[in-house]
């Protein structure tokens, strides 16, 4: 059984830097066929993509974000890891983690954990 | 980056009524499109993936079409269970892009 979960702070302060956490079971980071995304949604609006992280360790990171992310994995921990450096309230949202599977479905999201809320406030 | 427009924003619909949502996108990202449904509270869940293959487990109901720039998530007989936001997702190149989301309420 595939599963993700998410886990780091639920309170972050402005400037800080932000340390979240994706624990993967039911299938290994090392899979060439798998990658896995770290995605979030501000309250009451849109998915918001990230950063991504290959089995190969290639990563890729959103455009307008990217001098503030680091995505990083520990195969035998079966853990994916994003940092978000200068928190901002704009930033408060629940960040998920998804699994992308090329074979299964040629790169889209079939699994997702269950989100983690962080709130950006002093 | 690839922009990804959803229309309409908001779709108000009664139980058994056929539903379109269509996806735009700003360049030709082939089939390399996903569905996904979201429910308040809930992760985001894979409906559609490459523009029109069923996900396992998702109804029959649920279908999509389209390549290149345009493409549609069709409801066929809209059920209860069926109300919620549906996000499409772009795939053909990182920057993976979402759209803004589609609600559809009942009526």
């Amino acid at each position: 059984q595939v599963t993700l979960k998410e886990s780091g702070p639920v309170l972050v302060k402005p400037t800080e830097t932000l340390t979240l956490t994706c624990t993967v079971s039911g299938f290994s980071l090392s899979n060439a066929r798998m990658g896995v995304s770290w995605i979030r949604q501000p309250p009451g609006k849109a998915l918001e993509w990230l950063a991504h992280i290959f089995s190969n360790d290639e990563k890729s990171y959103s455009t307008s974000l990217k001098s503030r992310l680091t995505i990083s994995k520990d195969t035998s921990k079966s853990q994916v890891v994003l940092t978000m450096t200068n928190m901002d309230p704009v930033d408060t949202a629940t960040y998920y983690c998804a699994r992308t599977s090329t074979e299964e479905t040629g790169g889209a999201y079939d699994y997702w954990g269950q989100g983690t809320l962080v709130t950006v406030s002093s | 980056d690839i922009q990804m427009t959803q229309s309409p924003s908001t779709l108000s619909a009664s139980v058994g009524d056929r539903v379109t949502i269509t996806c735009r996108a700003s360049q030709s990202i082939s089939s390399w499109l996903a569905w996904y449904q979201q429910k308040p509270g809930k992760a985001p869940k894979l409906l559609i993936y490459k523009a029109s293959s069923l996900e396992s487990g998702v109804p029959s109901r649920f279908s999509g079409s389209g390549s290149g720039t345009e493409f549609t998530l069709t409801i066929s007989s809209l059920q209860p269970d069926d109300f919620a936001t549906y996000y499409c997702q772009q795939y053909n190149s990182y920057s993976l892009t979402f759209g803004g989301g589609t609600k559809v309420e009942i009526k």
